[in-house]
């Protein structure tokens, strides 16, 4: 069973940088690296998806490093508006594949 | 708008009673999912449906039940035997595998429905 570990909380200021790493051990050759961000009593939305290297989109960046045991998500200078809790996804969802979430990283951004 | 809709948003039932939450999807997803979601906690999978009138139990299925009759649709039961059901109860669907090497697709979430069981 995949086990996938984050940092249960963070703590920034706006404008600042921040990395949220995800440890995914067990990842398979064909699982791909989702991020999502969630709101109190809302759905997980999409923030970014890779299987290797760097991926970047309007919101984020996402760094894999080679073996792919774990991931950084990296979101640039954040704002009180970020304040949610993010989780780490690990699965070849393309085959209907059992979804397994990280922990979960709550992520507190003050002024 | 193509999505996911969880009804109703929130639910309340007495002890004892079994309780139906709805989910639809007009993304013509072949695969949908339940997760629960308990307060502080990260999102635990209940049931996975890869394909209509087939589904696997995820982490924590005892207690509950589903069915996939229709593409679109896959209800989750709370039964009585579920010993702690108040939570949050989300919902979600990801496109089907065209085949081949591994493709990046993203997984779609409802709104949830908060189960409260008094």
């Amino acid at each position: 069973l995949a086990k996938i570990t984050q940092p249960i909380s963070m703590d920034s200021y706006e404008g600042q940088e921040v990395n949220i790493t995800c440890s995914h051990n067990n990842i398979a050759t064909n699982d791909y690296i989702t991020w999502y961000q969630q709101f109190p009593s809302q759905g997980p939305r999409f923030i970014i998806q890779g299987y290797k290297t760097k991926v970047t989109n309007e919101v984020a960046s996402l760094f894999i490093p080679a073996d792919r045991k774990s991931s950084t998500l990296s979101l640039p200078r954040v704002s009180l508006s970020d304040t949610a809790v993010y989780y780490c996804l690990v699965a070849y969802t393309g085959g209907g594949n059992k979804l397994t979430f990280g922990t979960g990283t709550q992520l507190k951004v003050e002024l | 708008d193509g999505g996911i809709t969880q009804s109703p948003k929130y639910l309340f039932r007495k002890e004892g009673q079994n309780v139906t939450l709805s989910c639809e999807q007009n993304l013509n997803h072949d695969a949908m999912y339940w997760y629960r979601q308990d307060p502080g906690q990260g999102l635990r999978l209940i049931y996975y449906s890869q394909i209509v009138n087939d589904f696997q139990k995820g982490d924590i299925a005892e207690g509950y039940s589903v069915s996939r009759e229709k593409k679109e649709s896959f209800p989750l039961t709370v039964t009585s035997a579920q010993k702690n059901p108040t939570a949050f109860y989300l919902c979600a669907s990801s496109p089907p595998w065209a085949g081949g090497p591994p493709t990046a697709t993203e997984a779609f979430f409802g709104q949830g429905t908060r189960l409260t069981v008094v």
